[in-house]
């Protein structure tokens, strides 16, 4: 079955500190890859995305993640963070062996003490 | 720009009941995906609507059923509500068709409660 995993639900860092978020993904076929964010009281929106190319993928605010598709991974990375990144993270995958629904990890609630 | 707006924000229903929920996407968009998340879990797809017809369902009963209108908008119907449909409820919308992986956009959600 397809399926996406979030290792940690809870992490907590300080500020400066660098940032890894584990991914991965149960789904056969040409995948489209996706990191989503919701911060505090907002909507969700878009972090960064895969469809194909460079697997190294640059998002917003200092994001990014890398494919590697023997690991069947999808890892979000920020070099240092900041308490304005304290949100919930969460990484979803589709394609055509889905009808491209977008199937969702669990997320993992990122807090970043100041 | 508007951004996907829905409404109610929050509602409470109790166990039996239908309950209709709305979306408006965002300008220019003519693709809609409703999406069910439970406390402590990822967003789970329930279906999604392109140019008014029904493009793709996931994993949930006949008793959820949607329409999406000529300028794009939807509605997302529950009927017989049970206790475990209490969860945030999500609406996306996208300028194409799933295919394509193209990015959606999400609105703020409808928290429904059933008691």
């Amino acid at each position: 079955a397809q399926s996406v995993s979030q290792h940690n639900h809870h992490v907590i860092l300080s500020e400066a500190a660098s940032l890894e978020l584990g991914c991965n993904y149960s789904y056969g076929g040409t995948v489209n890859l996706f990191w989503y964010v919701q911060y505090p009281g907002q909507h969700l929106q878009l972090l960064l995305k895969y469809f194909s190319g460079d697997p190294l993928v640059k998002g917003i605010k200092g994001f990014e993640a890398e494919f590697i598709k023997s690991k069947f991974s999808f890892n979000l990375r920020k070099p240092s963070v900041q308490w304005s990144d304290t949100a919930e993270y969460f990484c979803a995958v589709n394609g055509a062996d889905s009808n491209y629904q977008l199937i969702w990890g669990a997320g993992t609630k990122l807090i970043i003490k100041p | 720009e508007t951004g996907v707006t829905q409404s109610p924000t929050h509602l409470i229903k109790t166990r039996g009941q239908q309950v209709t929920l709305r979306c408006s996407s965002q300008s220019g968009h003519n693709t809609v995906s409703w999406y069910q998340q439970a406390l402590g879990q990822g967003p789970q797809f329930i279906f999604q609507y392109y140019r008014e017809e029904e493009n793709g369902r996931g994993n949930f009963p006949p008793r959820f059923s949607g329409l999406q209108f000529p300028n794009y908008s939807s509605e997302l119907n529950v009927n017989a509500l049970e206790l475990d449909d209490s969860a945030l409820y999500l609406c996306a919308s996208s300028p194409l068709g799933l295919a394509g992986g193209s990015e959606q956009y999400f609105g703020p959600g409808t928290r429904l409660t059933v008691t």
